[in-house]
């Protein structure tokens, strides 16, 4: 089976730009999650979705937006992108069966933002 | 905020010695898991202990639970130079994984 991808692996933008990163689940995994982490800050969940649905958001600004496609790929958005924004945007998927509760992640590799 | 803490921040060992790192947290959960991260690169799954349990060993891993003092350890067994790694405990509630600031370990040869 192949793993979680992620694209693209590295991104360099300006402030004020935005950016949409993209993530493959593993095949037959229907919840896909995003973090975010800073060595400051640590690894801190963006959202969750699940059937195209967003189940959980973390308290991030609005310019952070997501959406899953009925493949279960899903995208992330960031406008007007600030210096704060660098960051290793990571993507998860697990199999979670309806009502269940959740099983292990399986992280991609990663997409590196820097904002200049 | 995080919901886990992991201790120590760092620890340096010896090839061959064991590794101990433990993690709080703070509410109520379905399951601990424990991931391992290589320098700047995804997050790899190690072990998944789920709240009734109290033991469970994969390899030379071992993770206990005690969910009356919210915390868990990890223990790596006979550590390698490959083991060096950072380590998260991350909690499980409400379909979010929520991750500690992670333990860091450096196995010298």
């Amino acid at each position: 089976k192949a793993g979680v991808t992620q694209t693209p692996r590295y991104l360099i933008k300006t402030r004020g730009q935005q950016v949409t990163l993209s993530c493959s689940p593993i095949s037959g995994h229907r919840s896909v999650s995003w973090y975010q982490q800073t060595p400051g800050q640590g690894l801190q969940f963006l959202f969750e979705y699940f059937s195209e649905t967003q189940r959980n958001k973390g308290n991030f600004p609005g310019r952070f937006s997501g959406r899953q496609f009925s493949n279960s790929r899903s995208e992330m958005n960031v406008s007007t992108l600030e210096l704060g924004d660098s960051a290793l945007y990571l993507c998860a998927s697990s199999s979670l069966k309806s009502g269940g509760g959740r099983t292990e992640a399986f992280f991609g590799q990663g997409t590196r933002l820097t904002v200049v | 905020s995080q919901q886990g803490e992991e201790d120590p921040q760092a620890l340096s060992i010896q090839e061959g010695e064991n590794a101990t790192m433990n993690c709080s947290y703070k509410t109520s959960i379905n399951n601990l898991q424990w991931y391992r991260q290589n320098s700047g690169r995804g997050l790899v799954h190690l072990i998944l202990i789920r709240s009734n349990e109290r033991e469970k060993h994969s390899g030379r891993l071992r993770v206990t639970l005690d969910t009356s003092k919210k915390s868990s350890s990890l223990l790596i067994t006979a550590s390698r130079a490959a083991d060096t790694a950072s380590y998260f405990c991350a909690t499980v509630s409400d379909y979010k994984l929520s991750f500690g600031a992670g333990t860091t370990v450096t196995v010298r040869a």
